[in-house]
């Protein structure tokens, strides 16, 4: 079974600093991919970042960059120059081969001005 | 992108009454849809796998019988609520996955579906 754990339900952070969301995760499938979405108040999900268990390099996507370590089975979300509208929801999740995804218990950013 | 539409966006219904969420995907077949549940300030669990011309694969915990799951084409997908209960009241979430079934697609989310039972 594949599991997820996000252990900060909240983050602080000033506006124009960086912050790292923490994520881990559990598999036996060699093949994966792992993902981070933005859920703000409204309640859409709004895709970020992806990153394939075979990918050498971490993934960027503008302000957002994901660090994987592998062997600790991390994929930790940092974004950059944080704006006030970065404030919402954020969930770590891992998709199998079968497309089913699983995702964390969400992490909620406060961007303070 | 690709895009997932889903109807309608919020909905209250009187308990005991059944309730309809659609879910389509407008720019591409999607064999394999996913409906997900997710209470105020949690994570989303998956409820059912819903694929083309089949019946859905629930998660364990999940009434099949409660949560009727139709899909008929490659574009649409049906949640139903039926006998709704003020215990259903949850925000349902739909997303699709294309006929290339590429794993490093992003998954394509729906907007969601705020149901509110009274």
């Amino acid at each position: 079974a594949q599991k997820i754990t996000q252990t900060q339900p909240g983050m602080f952070v000033q506006e124009k600093e960086a912050v790292t969301l923490d994520c881990t995760y559990d598999t036996s499938d060699p093949s994966y991919g792992l993902f981070w979405y933005k859920q703000p108040s409204s309640g859409e999900m709004i895709f970020l970042i992806y990153q394939g268990s075979y990918d050498q390099q971490n993934a960027t996507e503008g302000r957002y960059s994901l660090n994987f370590q592998k062997a600790r089975k991390s994929a930790n979300l940092v974004i950059s120059a944080s704006q006030l509208g970065d404030s919402a929801m954020y969930f770590c999740a891992m998709r199998d081969g079968a497309g089913k995804s699983t995702f964390g218990d969400g992490t909620t950013l406060t961007v303070k001005p | 992108g690709a895009v997932v539409s889903q109807h309608p966006s919020w909905v209250i219904c009187k308990s005991g009454t059944s309730v309809k969420i659609e879910c389509r995907s407008l720019d591409f077949q999607a064999t394999t849809m996913f409906w997900y549940r997710q209470f105020p300030k949690q994570s989303l669990m998956l409820m059912a796998t819903s694929n083309e011309g089949s019946k859905a694969t629930y998660e364990q915990g999940v009434e099949k019988d409660k949560f009727l799951i139709n899909h008929a084409s490659l574009t649409l997908s049906t949640l139903t609520v039926t006998s709704a209960h003020p215990e259903d009241s949850s925000f349902y979430i739909c997303s699709a996955r294309d006929v290339v079934g590429r794993l490093n697609t992003e998954a394509f989310f729906g907007q969601g579906t705020r149901l509110t039972v009274v």
